[in-house]
């Protein structure tokens, strides 16, 4: 199986701060990657979906790279309303999915 | 718009079972892979069971294999999870979620406690 290990747990920063998360594959995934950001007491949300394509609606300054085993999630200038979890999520062939461990993003 | 909502979540003893129920409308439900996520208190995101638009292929994690089983009614525009032999560890909001790839719809989902 796939294992998904994304870093930090969790994350302090400012407001305006450049905030980067990872997320690493135990094997190449390609860009079978997604990321999503969880509020308390809220469901999931879908930010990012195959490494680098951001949802529409979503904010352009959330961004997400990478490809093989190694991603990226990236918040260009963190705002109040980001505070929240993030989630790398892959997909296999038979359409289950791995998530991250998740990390917690709070304000400095 | 799409709206997914479970139900059916409650307190149940270990060793017992629960059916769970997603109700979903705003959207042509029977071209869609669905899926069940749960959520531990505290804790992180485990799909637990995927099933393909048509019904027709299911898969599971290997923490609930043998125990749970998802359906699908595309004429009632729900998803279900029977939930049998439940354990401790079961504990956990249950989330329905629309999608093959990604998850781009969720519920708000239903919370499932195992206590003795």
């Amino acid at each position: 199986d796939i294992q998904m290990t994304q870093s930090p747990s969790s994350l302090s920063a400012s407001v305006g701060d450049r905030v980067t998360i990872s997320c690493q594959a135990s094997q190449d995934i390609t860009n079978s990657l997604n990321w999503y950001q969880q509020k308390p007491g809220k469901a999931p949300k879908l930010l990012i979906h195959d490494a680098s394509n951001l949802e529409a609606g979503v904010p352009a300054r959330f961004n997400g790279s990478g490809s093989g085993t190694d991603f990226t999630f990236t918040i260009s200038s963190l705002q109040p309303e980001d505070i929240a979890t993030y989630y790398c999520q892959h997909y296999d062939h038979l359409l289950m999915y791995t998530f991250g461990q998740g990390t917690t993003l709070e304000i400095k | 718009q799409v709206l997914l909502v479970e139900s059916g979540g409650g307190v149940v003893h270990p060793g017992r079972s629960l059916t769970l129920s997603c109700a979903a409308s705003g959207f042509t439900f029977s071209i869609y892979a669905m899926r069940w996520v749960r959520q531990a208190p505290g804790k992180g995101l485990e799909c637990v069971a995927v099933i393909s638009f048509d019904g027709r292929t299911k898969y599971y994690a290997d923490s609930v294999e043998g125990r749970f089983t998802i359906s699908r009614d595309n004429s009632k525009t729900s998803l279900y999870l029977q939930m049998n032999n439940l354990r401790l560890d079961d504990t956990a909001v249950y989330y329905c979620a629309r999608g093959d790839y990604w998850a781009d719809y969720w519920g708000q989902g239903t919370l499932v406690t195992v206590s003795s």
